[in-house]
């Protein structure tokens, strides 16, 4: 079964509020990385986190890594309709090599 | 580099035919996925490849696929006899190396009628 899980599935906000999409894992994690998916497209990468606890920001996207390195998050601030798409968490589960295992994904809609 | 390169875009075939799925890495890249995504079931992995050896084959749903990579620069998804439940887009996607981030191709977006 799926053991990368997504919350929420789903969600629609206006543009400039914000986002956050929520991965979590049963195993431990090696590393996490995020990707976007636009309608139609295929997933590209955004980021990648390694360690415990790490924080990225890519300009109004922020990535955290939890203490543990079994969950991760996506904020988005003040959104734009550019922003819409599916994020997808993918992570290397402890012991599986290099198999790269998606979460189940969160699909945002922003609108004016 | 172009990136990778799928082919076929779209396939349409009836129930019972064998469809092959074509897939071309970035030069260099030393693995290779292949990914199924429904929205039932989202981005499955069905199997990769390491210096063009399959290293786990563990999401392959059945006997009815299968994979290979006789070089590195080429790859196939064989699905023989192929059902509508195989219905779905095709992703395939190379990466430099173990910590590396994967590169996706556009997609075979297959339907079996």
């Amino acid at each position: 079964g799926q053991q990368v899980m997504q919350i929420p599935q789903y969600q629609h906000v206006q543009e400039g509020e914000d986002f956050t999409t929520y991965c979590n894992s049963s195993t431990t994690l090696s590393n996490i990385q995020w990707y976007k998916q636009r309608p139609g497209g295929h997933p590209v990468f955004l980021i990648q986190l390694v360690k415990s606890g790490e924080v990225k920001k890519q300009k109004r996207l922020t990535f955290q890594f939890g203490e543990a390195k079994k969950n991760s998050s996506l904020h988005i601030t003040a959104t734009q309709t550019t922003d819409v798409g599916t994020y997808f968490c993918a992570g290397r589960l402890a012991g599986t090599a290099s198999k790269l295992t998606f979460g189940t994904g969160t699909r945002l809609q922003v609108t004016l | 580099d172009a990136g990778v390169i799928q082919s076929p875009r779209h396939e349409v075939t009836e129930m019972g035919q064998e469809v092959t799925l074509r897939c071309k890495p970035i030069s260099g890249h030393d693995y290779l996925f292949w990914y199924r995504q429904t929205m039932m079931r989202g981005l499955e992995l069905l199997i990769y490849f390491n210096n063009n050896v399959p290293i786990d084959d563990s999401g392959m749903p059945e006997d009815r696929f299968s994979a290979k990579m006789p070089n590195a620069s080429f790859s196939t998804l064989k699905i023989q006899p192929s059902e509508p439940r195989d219905s779905a887009v095709y992703f395939c996607a190379s990466m430099a190396g173990w910590g590396a981030e994967a590169f996706f191709g556009q997609g075979t977006r297959l339907t079996v009628v």
